[in-house]
This record gives structure tokens, C-alpha cells and sequence, in this order.
């Protein structure tokens, strides 16, 4: 399993960068790093996905480094609304659908 | 679009009794996927469904079951409810089984067993 680590919380300033970092060191070509993110008792939202190259989409950047053993996902100007728990997640090659969620990261935006 | 919508959002159940829940996927979303999440397991994932065929499983007991319709919408059915089995049930739906294609979550059942 390409299995990720995440710090287990993070604070970000209203307005500025979240930078959130999540590594994945046994990650094996054609796989791909998905982000997601959970409001309190809310159904997971997907956010980005990404193979090599840098993602952007009108939520977030994904930047995955040369070797892929590590990725971070950039929200631009955070916003209290960003305040959740934000997945990363490797999508295995034989594992059809299914998605195997750690921990993840609580992020909490500040005023 | 309409999202993934999920009914009952809320249901309680006591212990013995079974349930079925039901997940209407994203129009033209032929793969849906369940997942049970609860605060000391978090997000497990139960089985998943392409074109009315179980592809994968969970591990989880033989007493939770699903089933994928022609229209692609999935029910998944809890018999012999347990206490254990209060959590919020998620359905995810996408449009075909590829590493690129993503999934899309709806709001949620929540079970709660008395």
C-alpha cells in the first residue's frame, strides 16, 4: 500500500496561504494523489487529484515533487469556511474505487 | 448537476432490526462505492459497485450486504443491527473505475442503533 503521512493539525491565518503537506514515499508509478476534505458531519468534498505534474482548479494547487514521494496542497487565501479536516489519499492500481483514508490533517483558519 | 443524494439522512434503529439505505449516484455516475465512518475507526470503506457487480469489498461482516440497480443507484442493507453500528454512512459516486476518475460524496446517513 502507498501509504501517506499527515501532520495531525495545522493553523492558518484568515486570508493568508494553507500550505498542507502530506508525504508518500511508497508511491508506485500510475498512482495517484487525490485530496479531500471533511466539514464537521458533512460528506468528504473532493478537492484535487494529480499524477506528476503541478494541479489547479478553482479550489486548490497540488504541487508533487520530481519524485513523488511527497505533495503539498495550497489553498490560495484561506477562509474560516476552510476549516476542516483535509485528506490525502494514494489511489491504489488494483483497488478499483476504493479509497483508504487515514487521519488526515485538521486544519483550523483563524480570524 | 445534482450531487449524490442519500435517503434518510437520519434514521434510528434498535438493536436486532435491520435497514437499508439508498444512494442516488451523479447523472451518468455508473460506479458508487459505500464507506461507514465512526469516531474510533474513522472512514472505512464497506464495497463498491460497477454496472450492478460487486467489484470490491471491506472488510466487514457478512451482515452488511448492497446492491447496484440498472440505473446505477445502490441501496446497502445492515441486518441484525448492533450498537457498533451507529456511524454515518457515506455513498461516493463516479463515472467509471479509472485512478483519474474522482469520486463524489454524498451528505450522508446518519444510523444511530439503540
Amino acid at each position: 500500500d502507498a501509504k501517506t503521512t499527515q501532520p495531525t493539525s495545522m493553523d492558518c491565518a484568515e486570508g493568508r496561504a494553507a500550505n498542507l503537506p502530506c508525504n508518500h514515499s511508497t508511491i508506485s508509478g500510475n498512482e495517484y494523489v487525490y485530496w479531500y476534505r471533511q466539514i464537521h458531519s458533512q460528506g468528504p468534498q473532493y478537492i484535487i487529484h494529480g499524477l506528476k505534474n503541478n494541479e489547479t482548479n478553482e479550489m486548490a494547487s497540488l504541487i508533487i515533487t520530481e519524485d513523488r514521494k511527497s505533495s503539498t496542497l495550497i489553498l490560495p487565501h484561506a477562509t474560516l469556511r476552510d476549516t476542516a479536516v483535509y485528506y490525502c489519499i494514494v489511489r491504489r492500481k488494483n483497488a478499483g474505487n476504493m479509497l483508504t483514508f487515514g487521519g488526515g490533517t485538521r486544519l483550523m483558519v483563524k480570524p | 448537476k445534482a450531487g449524490v443524494t442519500q435517503t434518510p439522512r437520519y434514521l434510528i434503529k434498535t438493536r436486532g432490526q435491520q435497514v437499508t439505505l439508498s444512494c442516488s449516484p451523479i447523472s451518468g455516475h455508473r460506479s458508487v462505492s459505500w464507506y461507514q465512518q465512526t469516531p474510533g475507526q474513522g472512514l472505512q470503506f464497506l464495497f463498491e459497485y460497477f454496472s450492478e457487480t460487486q467489484r470490491n469489498k471491506g472488510n466487514f461482516p457478512g451482515r452488511f450486504s448492497g446492491r447496484q440497480f440498472s440505473n446505477s443507484r445502490s441501496e446497502m442493507n445492515v441486518s441484525t443491527l448492533e450498537l457498533g453500528d451507529s456511524a454515518l454512512y457515506l455513498c461516493a459516486s463516479s463515472l467509471e473505475l479509472g485512478l483519474s476518475d474522482p469520486q463524489y460524496f454524498g451528505p450522508g446517513t446518519r444510523l444511530t442503533v439503540l
